[in-house]
C-alpha cells in the first residue's frame, strides 16, 4: 500500500510554540501535499511539494521532502489556538490522480 | 466563486437501505473524486469521474457506484448499507484528471448507518 503514516498521532503544545509532524510513505511519488481538517469536516489544502523539491515555505508553514528516506515533515511556527486541527499528508503517484492519505496527526494548541 | 458543494450534510440510514450523496464541483472543474473517511482515519479513495465515466477506482465493493452528469456534478450511491459504511464522505473536484490547478474538497456528508 502506498498509504502514508503520520507521526506523532497526537501532539499538544502551547500557543507560540512550533509544531512538527512527520509523514512517511512507501513508493515513488509525483508530489506530496499537506491538508488540514477541522473537527471532521472538509479538507483544506495547505501546501504542495513536488518530488524534485526539497523544501517549501508558505507563511508560517515549512515543508521538507526527503525522497531518499520517503519522508516529509510539516513545521508550523508560532502556533495559534486556531491551528488546532488534524493534519494529513497525501501523496500521488506518477500517472495516477488519486490521493493516498495517512492517518493524520491531531494537533492541539493550548491558549 | 463557489467551492465544492455536497449534500446532504448529515444523513442517517438503516442497514440494508440505499443512499445517494451529491456533489457539485467548483466552478471551472470537470473531474470529481470521492473519498470515504472513517472516524479517526485518513480518507480512502473510492473512485473518480471524468467525462461522465468512472476513470479510476479504489478498493471498494460494487455496492459503491457513481454517476457524473454533463454539468460535471456527481452522485455517489451505496446499496445494501452496512454499519461499517458509517463515515464522512468527501468529494474533491479538479480540472482534468491530473488535478492541474489543484484539488478542492467539499465539507463532506456524514453518513450514519444504524
Amino acid at each position: 500500500s502506498q498509504q502514508g503514516e503520520e507521526d506523532p498521532q497526537a501532539l499538544s503544545i502551547q500557543e507560540g510554540e512550533n509544531a512538527t509532524m512527520n509523514c512517511s510513505y512507501k513508493t515513488s511519488i509525483n508530489n506530496l501535499q499537506w491538508y488540514r481538517q477541522n473537527s471532521g469536516r472538509g479538507l483544506v489544502h495547505l501546501i504542495l511539494i513536488r518530488s524534485n523539491e526539497r523544501e517549501k515555505h508558505s507563511g508560517r508553514l515549512r515543508v521538507t521532502l526527503d525522497t531518499s528516506k520517503k519522508s516529509s515533515s510539516l513545521l508550523i511556527t508560532a502556533s495559534r489556538a486556531a491551528d488546532t486541527a488534524s493534519y494529513f499528508c497525501a501523496t500521488t503517484e506518477y500517472n495516477f490522480n488519486k490521493f493516498y492519505f495517512g492517518s493524520g496527526t491531531k494537533l492541539n494548541v493550548k491558549p | 466563486d463557489a467551492g465544492v458543494t455536497q449534500s446532504p450534510t448529515h444523513l442517517i440510514k438503516t442497514r440494508g437501505q440505499q443512499v445517494t450523496l451529491r456533489c457539485s464541483p467548483k466552478s471551472g472543474h470537470d473531474t470529481v473524486s470521492w473519498y470515504q473517511q472513517a472516524l479517526g482515519q485518513g480518507p480512502q479513495f473510492i473512485f473518480q469521474y471524468y467525462e461522465e465515466e468512472e476513470r479510476q477506482r479504489g478498493n471498494f465493493p460494487d455496492r459503491f457506484s457513481g454517476h457524473q452528469y454533463p454539468n460535471y456534478s456527481s452522485e455517489l450511491n451505496v446499496n445494501a448499507l452496512l454499519l461499517g459504511d458509517s463515515a464522512l464522505y468527501l468529494c474533491a473536484s479538479s480540472f482534468r484528471q491530473g488535478g492541474a490547478g489543484g484539488y478542492t474538497f467539499g465539507s463532506g456528508t456524514r453518513l450514519t448507518v444504524v
